[in-house]
């Protein structure tokens, strides 16, 4: 199975600047996808991104993707004190069988009012 | 869909005491993951399914550690006997084909 490592493991920035997380994996890969995690909930699905992408958008999200490094990167732009939580990628193989999703131990991001 | 559904939400047992969690993936998706989660250790995967078939279970910490899917709608994680290293939150997870894992609120365990 597949296993994205984040990093960094912390960042605290202030409301209105830009955050940025980066995630790295070791074999090749179908997807790879970010969640985020509230503190005491679930995992939520944020932006998944194809092998075959380099880069996806979704609102102030911004997702890079680069094959040939097998790294990531999440984009926060105009950070907000609600978008404090730990952030997490996971990698779908691409052996086409039936893989399961490993995450690494995250970026908690701290948005400071 | 109400999403993937855990039971319970919280589970205080007594050390030596069998625990079984629940999970109803969501319908139509193919593959159910268990996870635990701590401070020290993060995020681990413990086991997944796929067509209701055990994939891998490497993840499984020992052989009190136990799942089962015995249909497409429902799954067990059972640890029996209980130990007080065992208390973490403990989530289940599905998703269909390519898409993305959708989880459940999680299980608060605690073993005392």
């Amino acid at each position: 199975s597949q296993q994205g490592e984040e990093d960094p493991q912390a960042l605290s920035i202030q409301e209105g600047e830009n955050a940025t997380m980066n995630c790295s994996y070791k074999t090749s890969i179908n997807n790879l996808q970010w969640y985020r995690q509230n503190s005491g909930r679930g995992l939520v699905h944020l932006i998944l991104i194809r092998s075959n992408e380099r880069e996806k958008h979704s609102g102030r999200l911004r997702v890079t993707l680069d094959t040939s490094k097998k790294s990531s990167s999440l984009l926060i732009t105009a950070s907000r004190a609600a978008d404090t939580a730990s952030y997490f990628c996971a990698t779908l193989g691409s052996g086409g069988g039936a893989d399961g999703l490993t995450f690494g131990k995250g970026t908690h991001l701290i948005i400071q009012p | 869909d109400a999403g993937v559904i855990q039971s319970p939400r919280h589970e205080v047992t007594e050390m030596g005491q069998e625990v079984t969690l629940r999970c109803k993936p969501i319908s139509g998706h193919n593959s159910l993951f268990w996870y635990r989660q701590t401070m020290m250790r993060g995020l681990e995967l413990l086991i997944y399914f796929n067509n209701n078939v055990p994939i891998d279970d490497s993840g499984m910490p020992e052989d009190r550690f136990s799942a089962k899917m015995p249909n497409a709608s429902f799954s067990t994680l059972k640890i029996q006997p209980s130990e007080p290293r065992d208390s973490a939150v403990y989530f289940c997870a599905s998703r269909g084909a390519n898409t993305e894992a959708f989880f459940g609120q999680g299980t608060r365990l605690t073993v005392v």
